[in-house]
């Protein structure tokens, strides 16, 4: 098993651009989570997805960021317009429900200039 | 809502030497799972253990085990035979039982670091 998959490993972008992170959660997991981490506030919950559609997304900052879930295998979570403020770790897990305990992946750390 | 709380931002052990990390959380739920979760230096975030509600045994896994007290809603973490490889943040985290979602509260993290 490969793990929880996330792309780019790091990304710098200037204020203004649209930036776009990659997830491939671990197959036959239902549900999928990405999360925020920042010195600041911690790890915090932006939005997660069951069997691709979104159940919460109470954490999402504004309408700048956006998730999406084609498939059972893929998601990504864009910015757009990106800000300085947004500089973070961003982290995508997955689990199988229930009581499962969470697969996180590597995150990618984000810098907006 | 749920909140956790880890009042020590930082703790420091010699290698070979125990450690406790201390967790707290406040609920109104009776059926909820807790965890800790370790974050070396590399950013991944690795499961260490996990603990049910309504078992009253406390879990162990090699060198870490937990005292969980429902009552008091505590839940630390005792490290046994420091390694250096220990040395990462750790962070307690609480999943409300439900069928809506399984999503994880953190707390705000405890940086160990492990002493030659």
């Amino acid at each position: 098993d490969a793990g929880v998959i996330q792309s780019p490993r790091h990304e710098v972008t200037e204020m203004g651009q649209e930036v776009t992170l990659r997830c491939k959660p671990i197959s036959g997991h239902d549900y999928l989570f990405w999360y925020r981490q920042t010195m600041m506030r911690g790890l915090e919950l932006l939005i997660y997805f069951n069997n691709n559609v979104p159940i919460d997304d109470s954490g999402m900052p504004e309408d700048r960021f956006s998730a999406k879930m084609p498939n059972a295998s893929f998601s990504t979570l864009k910015i757009q317009p990106s800000e300085p403020r947004d500089s973070a770790v961003y982290f995508c897990a997955s689990s199988l429900g229930g009581s499962s305990p969470l697969h996180f992946g590597n995150g990618t750390r984000l810098t907006v200039t | 809502a749920q909140t956790v709380t880890q009042s020590q931002p930082e703790m420091s052990v010699q290698e070979a030497e125990t450690v406790t990390l201390s967790c707290t959380y406040d609920t109104s739920e009776n059926n909820y799972y807790l965890f800790w979760y370790k974050q070396p230096p590399s950013r991944q975030m690795i499961l260490v253990i996990r603990q049910e509600a309504y078992k009253q045994q406390n879990a162990t896994e090699n060198r870490f085990s937990v005292n969980f007290q429902k009552a008091a809603k505590s839940f630390s973490l005792k490290i046994s035979d420091s390694q250096l490889g220990d040395t990462a943040m750790y962070f307690c985290a609480f999943m409300k039982r439900s069928n809506a979602g399984n999503m994880l509260t953190f707390g705000g993290g405890t940086r160990l670091m492990v002493k030659p």
